[in-house]
């Protein structure tokens, strides 16, 4: 399996302009999740979802983010408007059902990039 | 999920025993201690977990105070691609259970 595959993996948009963040989990995984990275705040969870649903989205952190998941293979990570400060890495994660004993597997991130 | 503790920074001589050290006083008897560690410019990558028993894998070494009060992840021979930051996280393994990540340890591995 080539793993969790995230693109763009790097992306800059000037300020006001809508970013689109793609996610291809790994084939039978259950749940995807989206992280941010930055140096202020360290690593976030943002959003997650199983089987394709949104189950706990308390870390988005405004009306601006959104996320979808339209079937198994697939998540978007939409910012719109885009501000400076959303720069940061993006990260997707996926892993099995129900976590038991299993590990979340990370891509290698975006980082976004607004000027 | 309980809180961790870790020390900031650690330099760890090449081919020697690294042993990153955690503590989690706080946790709960249906927590697991899990590690993962973060390369430069790289997504976080699973090394280890456990509940109580010490584990072993191919990767390192994790010891569980009896108390479960702290735990230490030992890589037996550090090389300097080891160099990186390690999270400590405790979490239920219960289905949806994220991972929230704390400040981890910077660890360098020096020639």
């Amino acid at each position: 399996d080539a793993g969790v595959i995230q693109s763009p993996r790097h992306e800059v948009t000037e300020m006001g302009q809508e970013v689109t963040l793609r996610c291809k989990p790994i084939s039978g995984h259950d749940y995807l999740f989206w992280y941010r990275q930055t140096m202020m705040r360290g690593l976030e969870l943002l959003i997650y979802f199983n089987n394709n649903v949104p189950i706990d989205d308390s870390g988005m952190p405004e009306d601006r983010f959104s996320a979808k998941m339209p079937n198994a293979s697939f998540s978007t990570l939409k910012i719109q408007p885009s501000e400076p400060r959303d720069s940061a890495v993006y990260f997707c994660a996926s892993s099995p059902t129900g976590w038991a004993n299993t590990e979340a597997f990370f891509g290698q991130g975006t980082r976004l990039t607004v000027v | 999920d309980a809180k961790t503790t870790q020390p900031t920074s650690m330099d760890c001589a090449e081919g020697r025993a690294a042993n990153l050290p955690c503590n989690h006083s706080t946790i709960s008897g249906n927590e697991y201690v899990y590690w993962y560690r973060q390369i430069h410019s790289q997504g976080p990558q699973y090394i280890i977990h456990g509940l109580k028993n010490n584990e072993t894998n191919e990767m390192a070494s994790l010891i569980i105070t009896e108390d479960r009060k702290s735990s230490t992840l030992i890589l037996p021979h550090a090389t300097l691609r080891d160099t990186a930051v390690y999270y400590c996280i405790v979490r239920v393994n219960n289905a949806g259970n994220m991972l929230t990540f704390g400040g981890g340890t910077r660890l360098m591995v020096k020639p």
